[in-house]
């Protein structure tokens, strides 16, 4: 079965400090995998995705990540971080096991708190 | 615009009371979630529906029932039977059930036991 280890429940940054989130996975089949940011009391919203082809993602804010198949790693970056980052971050991955059932597994994410 | 609206934005259940929440999506999604956020849990899965008619219990279905009779909406009860109710719920949906599907996400329901 899927699983999802963000090791770090809490990373504090100064703004315009570079910044990585840190997300490994277990799986024995083949996954897809997801970041989403959560800010205070509203739900999530996709950061970028990683389905096939080049391992470096780029998303949305300025955010990258990249799959590392070896290491069974996921993990997200941002070279210089604002104020406005600060949220709970959540990495989630989806087996590719050829099914009709796709479940997202949720790790249990990571508060980056930016301060000034 | 489209999106995925979730009411009410804060519910609170006495003890022994059945309450429902709201999650209605104007995506034209075929598939539909919820989810079940506790602090530095992550999110749990309570139940998923793939179609109009159909859904099938997540990780943690114990204590909840659903409906699926439109494809618009996707409610969700918490039963007396959920002894621990107390959570920040979040409602998802995606076009279809596929591993490629990005799901969406409501702005969630804080649920709260007096």
């Amino acid at each position: 079965a899927q699983s999802v280890t963000q090791l770090d429940s809490q990373v504090p940054v100064f703004e315009e400090a570079p910044v990585e989130l840190r997300c490994n996975y277990s799986s024995s089949v083949s996954v897809y995998l997801f970041w989403y940011v959560q800010y205070p009391n509203q739900g999530l919203q996709l950061l970028l995705k990683y389905l096939s082809g080049s391992t470096l993602v780029k998303g949305i804010n300025g955010f990258e990540a990249e799959f590392n198949k070896s290491q069974t790693s996921f993990h997200l970056r941002k070279p210089s971080v604002h104020i406005s980052d600060t949220a709970e971050y959540f990495c989630a991955v989806i087996e590719n096991s050829g099914g009709s059932n796709y479940k997202l597994t949720f790790g249990k994410g990571t508060l980056l708190t930016v301060n000034p | 615009d489209g999106g995925i609206t979730q009411s009410p934005k804060y519910l609170f259940r006495k003890e022994g009371q059945n309450v429902t929440l709201s999650c209605e999506q104007n995506l034209n999604h075929d598939a539909m979630y919820w989810y079940r956020q506790d602090p530095g849990q992550g999110l749990r899965l309570i139940y998923y529906s793939q179609i109009v008619n159909d859904f099938q219990k997540g990780d943690i279905a114990e204590g909840y029932s659903v409906s699926r009779e439109k494809k618009e909406s996707f409610p969700l009860t918490v039963t007396s039977a959920q002894k621990n109710p107390t959570a920040f719920y979040l409602c998802a949906s995606s076009r279809t059930s596929g591993g490629l599907e990005t799901q969406y996400f409501g702005p969630g329901t804080r649920l709260l036991v007096l």
